[in-house]
């Protein structure tokens, strides 16, 4: 059965680095998420992506955070200087027209 | 916008117990619904949706009906093993624009032999 795959599994950096965060959605997907949960806490959304561009963002997806799709299969999130509270689970999701999603492993990020 | 109320936790229940878990939804539109679990340390599995009224969702022993009536979409199992014990998340979908998923707080469930 397709999945959707993320990469790391655990990333740890200092604080004000840089960070890729990447994720293969299912090939035949056109819809793409990004969320995060904080350790204990509810999943929030961050962003969606389709058609090549951001349809909505929160307002957790402040200018420190961006996304690409560079190559048609890999969907990437990136924080250009992470913060101590950017520290939770990173979450991928894709979907096609009017189904449910589906979520990747996730990919801890620890910053210290 | 869009959102999902769960009942707090957490819930400690026996072993053979019967399980509800509340959860209501406040939408714009006509939303699909989905409740997930996730296991601790893992990611958010997809456990039963429903995508319109009176559709009723089950997997694994466990069910859910969509009650447009009352915006309701609980959560049932009838008799919960120690291995149901996780997180349990309610979310929606609405296919307007983004489509995005909004998520209920999460109840976390503890089954005790």
């Amino acid at each position: 059965e397709p999945e959707v795959t993320q990469t790391p599994s655990h990333q740890v950096t200092q604080m004000g680095q840089e960070v890729i965060l990447r994720c293969v959605p299912i090939s035949n997907h056109l819809y793409f998420y990004w969320y995060r949960q904080i350790l204990g806490q509810k999943v929030e959304f961050l962003v969606s992506f389709y058609n090549n561009e951001i349809s909505e963002k929160s307002e957790i997806f402040d200018d420190q955070f961006s996304v690409e799709r560079p190559d048609g299969s890999n969907f990437t999130l990136k924080i250009r200087s992470t913060k101590l509270e950017d520290s939770a689970m990173y979450f991928c999701a894709s979907r096609v027209d009017r189904a449910e999603q589906y979520f990747g492993p996730g990919t801890r990020l620890t910053v210290t | 916008g869009d959102s999902v109320t769960q009942m707090e936790g957490p819930v400690t229940l026996s072993e053979e117990a019967f399980l509800t878990i509340n959860c209501t939804y406040t939408a714009t539109g006509y939303p699909s619904l989905f409740w997930y679990v996730q296991y601790p340390g893992e990611g958010l599995q997809l456990l039963l949706k429903a995508t319109k009224a009176d559709d009723k969702g089950s997997n694994k022993g466990f069910e859910a009906t969509y009650r447009k009536e009352t915006t309701s979409f609980h959560l049932e199992k009838g008799s919960v093993q120690v291995s149901d014990s996780a997180v349990y998340f309610c979310a929606l979908i609405e296919y307007t624009n983004a489509g995005k998923s909004t998520f209920g707080d999460g109840t976390t469930l503890t089954v005790k032999p």
